[in-house]
């Protein structure tokens, strides 16, 4: 089975730009969690989609969005991006029934400027 | 508020040294995980523990959850330079029948040949 998968990898963004992640999940998990990685704060979890809906949220602004397609790919969005938002931002998937056996995928590393 | 704090932060030995890395928080969780992650890589899951006092082995790894459910140990026995890595703990809070991960700082763990 293929991994998690996070696109793009690397990305470089100035302030106040917004910037769109996408994560594809191992096939068959329907649930994807979302996580914010900086040194200051550790993984911190944005949300979490199971089904195309958001069953869980973390404590950040609502300039932090996501979504989830049928076929249980997910992407985030951030808008009006600011320098604090510069961070690896990590997906995990989980099957159903084992929610919290997460599979990491390899992050997407986000610089803002 | 780090519900989760993790000790030491940084611990460099010699191969063949044997350590100790400490999860602890005031909170109580239905139960906890240790991951390692790699650079460039996402974390990933070594053990879950779930019954107050439970031990878990995995080869020269040994887990420990607190019989309150309130911290948890990782011991690694005569460290080898693969070893080296980040380790985050993660306590699981049910919220019904969802819940979510939350994860210490981490340690690093750099093991020299």
């Amino acid at each position: 089975k293929a991994g998690v998968t996070q696109t793009p990898r690397y990305l470089i963004k100035t302030r106040g730009q917004q910037v769109t992640l996408s994560c594809s999940p191992i096939s068959g998990h329907r649930s994807v969690s979302w996580y914010q990685q900086t040194p200051g704060q550790g993984l911190q979890f944005l949300f979490e989609y199971f089904s195309e809906t958001q069953r869980n949220k973390g404590n950040f602004p609502g300039r932090f969005s996501g979504r989830q397609f049928s076929n249980s790919r997910s992407e985030m969005n951030v808008s009006t991006l600011e320098l604090g938002d510069s961070a690896l931002y990590l997906c995990a998937s989980s099957s159903h029934g084992s929610e919290y056996e997460q599979y990491f995928g390899p992050g997407t590393r986000l610089t803002v400027t | 508020t780090q519900l989760l704090e993790q000790s030491p932060q940084f611990l460099s030995i010699q191969e063949g040294e044997n350590l100790t890395v400490y999860c602890n928080s005031s909170s109580v969780f239905s139960s906890l995980q240790w991951y390692r992650q790699e650079p460039g890589e996402g974390p990933v899951l070594l053990v879950t523990v779930v019954t107050g006092g439970e031990v878990k082995k995995l080869k020269r790894l040994t887990f420990q959850f607190g019989d309150a459910r309130k911290d948890s140990s990782l011991h690694i026995t005569a460290a080898q330079p693969g070893d080296t890595g980040l380790y985050l703990c993660a306590g699981i809070k049910t919220l019904g029948n969802t819940g979510k991960l939350i994860f210490g700082q981490g340690t690093t763990l750099q093991v020299k040949p």
